[in-house]
């Protein structure tokens, strides 16, 4: 089947590990940020969001970091599953009345057994 | 399920033709946005529709379009393919134009020969 993110970077984590995916963000006024989890010929699943009068949310198995002054997220998922290998894109957005979003380039996550 | 469907979900056209793809959003959403994403990259803002209008737009030709309806499904058309545009294309509906959580459909994928 088709295979999104063939060039993608990649991270490989053994099953029950923790992960960690990072993302950098360009947008000083992004006020908003949502990670998303992409398996191969689907689209975005909606995991987790935070906003930037937050640094920390969490979700089940999931955390999401943000550091406004570095214009860095991060995305922890705790006891890796097989059923997280995806693509994962951090995507952030201004909010108001069209709050398109801008997506990072996206990390491969690989779960090995 | 993210309760957005889109239709169809491949097709292939040859260059010059036209094409319309299809969206519902979720229930009760009235925003919808398309995006474009090329193989091995984070999807791309096209345009949103909030009341059957369209009120913004990423960077892409007029050849690009779109329509919203009174239920607020979604098309977006694409005149004179070009084999560039050749890419995944997902709708997401949002709740309310003010309310910037995304869900996205599965994507049509669009193969321009």
């Amino acid at each position: 089947g088709e295979s999104v993110g063939l060039h993608l970077p990649t991270l490989s984590v053994q099953e029950g590990d923790n992960s960690i995916i990072n993302c950098a963000y360009s947008n000083s006024a992004s006020d908003y940020f949502i990670w998303y989890k992409q398996e191969s010929g689907k689209g975005p699943q909606f995991i987790i969001d935070i906003r930037s009068n937050m640094d920390k949310r969490q979700g089940q198995r999931v955390t999401v970091l943000l550091n406004k002054t570095v214009k860095h997220l991060s995305l922890q998922i705790a006891a890796t599953q097989p059923g997280d290998s995806a693509v994962y894109f951090c995507a952030e957005t201004r909010t108001g009345t069209a709050s398109k979003l801008t997506f990072g380039t996206g990390t491969r996550l690989q779960v090995t057994l | 399920e993210t309760g957005v469907t889109q239709s169809p979900t491949h097709l292939i056209k040859t260059r010059g033709q036209q094409v319309t793809l299809r969206c519902s959003s979720q229930s009760g959403h009235n925003t919808v946005s398309w995006y474009q994403q090329a193989l091995g990259q984070g999807p791309q803002f096209i345009f949103q529709y909030y009341r059957e209008e369209e009120n913004g737009r990423g960077n892409f030709p007029p050849r690009f379009s779109g329509l919203q309806f009174p239920n607020y499904s979604s098309e977006l058309n694409v005149n004179a393919l070009e084999l560039d545009d050749s890419a995944l294309y997902l709708c997401a509906s949002r709740l309310r134009q003010a309310n910037p959580e995304a869900f996205f459909g599965q994507g049509t994928r669009l193969t321009v020969v």
